[in-house]
């Protein structure tokens, strides 16, 4: 199946900027969802469509996307935004079939 | 508020049947526009998609799982369900249920999980 491709890890400073991203053929034709994951925890939706939040979730998350690339950015990060960040979307290579990005670890200094 | 919880036995043995029951409560199982998915994620790794299922009975799956896995609904209790067979170690993981919605608008197509369960975990034992 086709990947979607995010960096192992990331650090931020509290308080500062910090860009997640999500590398796949089929973000070219369709938007990413985004879900945050704490450790013992089921994901959280955090950024769906062309960058919508649930209503829960503050407006420091942003989602974005370029070429073959989603991103998610968190400008101003806070302490509790220390978790695991998934990527998701179509796989290209099969017909109807979703996949998962392999997952960023976020770590806010 | 839609809210999701699995069940399911907690140990079963390897070349045998893992079967896990969704029930939604909070809203319509029912309504148009949502899908039934299953994800799973073996421990300390990522998640994976197992497949979907719409009110209709129509299913799609994960092409790496797809001879093993069956997905079904049962509208009268307000549940999905998942069958994999012939499970080995590397099924062992929690295995979470999750509504998606999906539609077009004006940007293009939109589709996402707004709920998901607490997860079950499952280990399959020799």
């Amino acid at each position: 199946s086709s990947e979607l491709t995010q960096d192992p890890t990331v650090s931020v400073a509290l308080g500062q900027t910090v860009r997640v991203t999500c590398q796949g053929d089929s973000l070219r034709n369709y938007y990413a969802s985004w879900y945050q994951q704490r450790p013992g925890q089921a994901p959280v939706l955090v950024i769906y469509g062309k960058n919508k939040r649930p209503s829960e979730i503050p407006d420091r998350f942003s989602g974005s996307r370029s070429g073959n690339t989603a991103t998610l950015t968190i400008t101003g990060a806070q302490a509790e935004d220390e978790a695991d960040y998934y990527c998701h979307s179509w796989d290209s290579s099969v017909n109807r079939a979703y996949v998962f990005g392999t997952g960023t670890q976020v770590t806010v200094l | 508020q839609v809210q999701l919880q699995e069940s399911g036995p907690g140990l079963v043995k390897a070349s045998q049947t893992l079967s896990l029951t969704c029930v939604v409560s909070g809203d319509s199982f029912t309504s148009g526009g949502y899908y039934w998915n299953w994800i799973r994620q073996p421990a300390g790794k990522g998640l994976e998609w197992i497949g979907r299922v719409y009110i209709n009975g129509n299913t799609n799956y994960n092409p790496s799982l797809k001879s093993r896995v069956t997905l079904s609904l049962d509208t009268s209790k307000n549940q999905f369900s998942l069958r994999l067979t012939s499970v080995t170690a590397a099924d062992t993981a929690v295995y979470y249920c999750a509504r998606e919605i999906e539609y077009y608008d004006n940007t293009g197509y939109v589709s996402y999980y707004d709920s998901w369960g607490r997860g079950a975990l499952v280990t399959v034992t020799s």
